[in-house]
């Protein structure tokens, strides 16, 4: 089984439409992350959080809010979908400490299209 | 704020041929790490390789080695013996020491193709 899961693996939605990406980990990792592709323009980073009651905003957090339920649960939102948040979208995690801490694990990303 | 670029948007080669991928990057830190991902057409997100920067001794990881020169600022991949698997986006990301800091910042990537 993945160890990092992320639910819908694809959606299509219409602006202004309520979206909810969840990410799981079976790692133990307390760094969850989220980023988002673009064609051209590599990943970017929209929220990460250290653990539980911390979620700091990333490059580009305008726009999207996160949710840490648990330490392996990491959900990103969009309140009101508009086009230009069609991307696809990452959700990774990375340990606190212990080799390799730096190295950070990707799910397989969510395909979200905004009609 | 941390910068990468990678200034080759596409690159064909032969199989079995030498390809390197460059990638140069800003920073006014002296600690950090350096990857390489692998992006295939699966779209999931694979780490090719690592480099600490503290460590002079380039990474190698089979047939694939990075020249890593800290002045310059520059990190570049070489892949040898490339094989039709290898086609793929490749992705140059920077993070800071200091565990794991504020997440990765990557480069735009460079789309390489593996000819038979």
């Amino acid at each position: 089984d993945a160890d990092v899961t992320q639910t819908p693996r694809n959606r299509i939605t219409k602006t202004g439409k309520r979206i909810m990406l969840e990410c799981s980990q079976t790692k133990g990792h307390d760094r969850m992350y989220w980023y988002r592709q673009d064609p051209g323009l590599g990943l970017r980073l929209i929220y990460y959080s250290f653990d539980v009651k911390d979620i700091n905003k990333g490059e580009i957090s305008d726009g999207y809010s996160v949710s840490r339920q648990a330490q392996a649960k990491f959900s990103l939102s969009l309140e009101s979908a508009i086009p230009n948040q069609t991307a696809l979208y990452f959700c990774a995690t990375s340990a606190l400490e212990g080799e390799p801490y730096n190295e950070q694990f990707f799910g397989p990303g969510t395909r979200l299209t905004v009609l | 704020a941390q910068t990468v670029t990678q200034s080759q948007p596409e690159m064909s080669v032969q199989e079995a041929e030498t390809v390197t991928l460059s990638c140069t990057y800003d920073t006014s830190e002296s600690n950090y790490y350096l990857f390489w991902y692998k992006q295939p057409p699966s779209r999931q997100m694979i780490l090719v390789i690592r480099q600490e920067a503290y460590k002079q001794q380039n990474a190698t990881e089979n047939r694939f080695s990075v020249n890593f020169q800290k002045a310059a600022k520059s990190f570049s991949l070489k892949i040898s013996d490339s094989q039709l698997g290898d086609t793929a986006m490749y992705f140059c990301a920077f993070l800071l020491s200091g565990g794991g800091a504020d997440g990765l910042t990557f480069g735009k990537g460079t789309h390489l193709i593996i000819q038979p």
